[in-house]
């Protein structure tokens, strides 16, 4: 097991609805990630936090507002999404040094009708 | 141009064969290779990481060719549990936590 886990595991949502991912790690990490994976496309990062702070946020629309309170868990807030936006999102999570492992949760199967 | 490319596949061998995955890289500024795998409706997970001597684990053989900007995977005898997805992905020097994949490359081994 990796020791990431992600709540909801499938979630459907309108394109009106606000709704949140939650990842939590048990591995003592402190640096987690979000990353998108769609269909026959490569998985893209999202966000990085490192120590709580965001480091990295790769030009994600405003309709993704990332949430880091503390170095185990993580959250993805979601509102106004639009059909495109359905896909796997992927929590990961890694120690802060060099170039470590990246441990990657189930994911959650987001539909947007 | 995508910055890690790989044949998409799918690949489908007898058990037994070995079959080799190669993989791209754009940006000669990369750092950090690896092979990760991802089973069907599962999430991804490290399989080796790729040195430029080359590496071994097993069954499993990983090359880096940096003047070419290429990396390629080995599996030798395969199994049925090798059929997954394999993605090839870099880092880049100074981003060592931000992760590019490839779309990867799908292997079915048949009995």
């Amino acid at each position: 097991e990796t020791g990431v886990t992600q709540t909801p595991r499938h979630l459907v949502m309108g394109m009106t609805n606000k709704k949140s991912l939650k990842c939590e790690q048990h591995l003592g990490h402190n640096a987690m990630y979000w990353y998108k994976q769609s269909a026959k496309k490569p998985l893209e990062l999202m966000f990085v936090y490192s120590l709580e702070e965001r480091v990295e946020n790769n030009s994600v629309p405003s309709r993704f507002s990332p949430e880091c309170p503390n170095s185990s868990h993580l959250f993805l807030h979601l509102h106004t999404l639009q059909p495109e936006d359905s896909a796997l999102y992927l929590c990961a999570s890694s120690s802060n040094t060099g170039t470590a492992e990246q441990f990657f949760g189930p994911g959650t199967r987001l539909t947007v009708l | 141009r995508k910055e890690v490319e790989q044949d998409p596949g799918p690949f489908n061998v007898p058990e037994g064969a070995t079959v080799a995955f190669n993989c791209t890289y754009s940006n000669s500024a990369s750092q950090s290779f690896f092979w990760y795998r991802q089973d069907c409706r599962k999430e991804p997970k490290l399989l080796m990481s790729v040195y430029s001597s080359g590496n071994e684990d097993g069954r499993f053989t990983a090359q880096l060719n940096r003047a070419s900007q290429y990396i390629s995977l080995l599996i030798r005898d395969s199994k049925l549990s090798d059929s997954a997805t394999y993605l090839c992905v870099v880092t880049l020097s100074g981003s060592a936590r931000q992760l590019t994949f490839g779309s990867g490359t799908q292997l079915t081994v048949l009995p």
